[in-house]
């Protein structure tokens, strides 16, 4: 079975905290996705990879980072965190052009 | 812009009866087509998977059906139980790229 694991599924922070979602997928896929989930906006794709050292944005760059040193890691990074990133982040992986296995998800409060 | 939609934000059905979740898209390149089922607090299951080639996959109580000319497909749910109740999910790819786009997702309840 394919396994993606993130390193939170809760987690409190403070605005302006910089903050870091971090994926781990056991797979070894070449594309990794992290969305974040709203209410009625769905899943929202923010930044994906698809080999090491690469990154492509998605829909909803802003205000994020992401780094990829190997290839079953992928982070998400918040610089400054603030209370509209407040949210349901989720970390997916598959092959080229494959189903996509999602993790658990975390839950992120920004105060 | 929404390329995939899924104009019902939720949806209730008798357990037992057909549960027919509805999603559209707009991009005539979309060749790869899934369903994902999420629970609350939870990261989304795959669940079934349609390509362009085929009007129709099925896979025990769940069938997938794809119109192309339509740019339509709906998941059906046959019977449906109090456990399916969740938020449900259709995502799309072209064959272009690596990227599926998202639907907004259905809340669906079986109700017992």
């Amino acid at each position: 079975d394919v396994k993606v694991t993130q390193s939170s599924r809760y987690l409190v922070k403070r605005t302006g905290e910089k903050v870091f979602l971090e994926c781990v997928q056991d797979m070894d896929h070449e594309n990794m996705f992290w969305y974040r989930q709203d209410p009625g906006l769905g899943l929202r794709l923010i930044y994906f990879s698809y080999d090491v050292k690469m990154k492509e944005k998605g829909d909803i760059p802003e205000g994020y980072s992401v780094s990829r040193e190997k290839k079953e890691r992928f982070s998400l990074i918040l610089e400054s965190a603030s209370t509209n990133q407040t949210s349901m982040y989720l970390c997916a992986s598959s092959n080229i052009r494959g189903t996509e296995f999602f993790g658990p998800g975390t839950r992120l409060t920004v105060l | 812009d929404q390329q995939v939609k899924q104009n019902s934000p939720s949806l209730s059905v008798q357990e037992g009866r057909i549960s027919i979740l509805n999603c559209d898209y707009t991009n005539s390149m979309f060749d790869y087509f899934l369903w994902y089922k999420k629970y609350p607090a939870e990261g989304p299951t795959f669940l079934i998977s349609i390509s362009s080639i085929k009007d129709k996959n099925e896979d025990g109580r769940f069938t997938v059906f794809l119109n192309k000319s339509a740019k339509h497909l709906s998941l059906h749910i046959v019977p449906s139980q109090p456990g399916d109740s969740a938020v449900y999910f259709c995502a799309a790819s072209a064959n272009t790229g690596n990227q599926f786009y998202f639907g907004t997702g259905t809340s669906l309840t079986v109700i017992p």
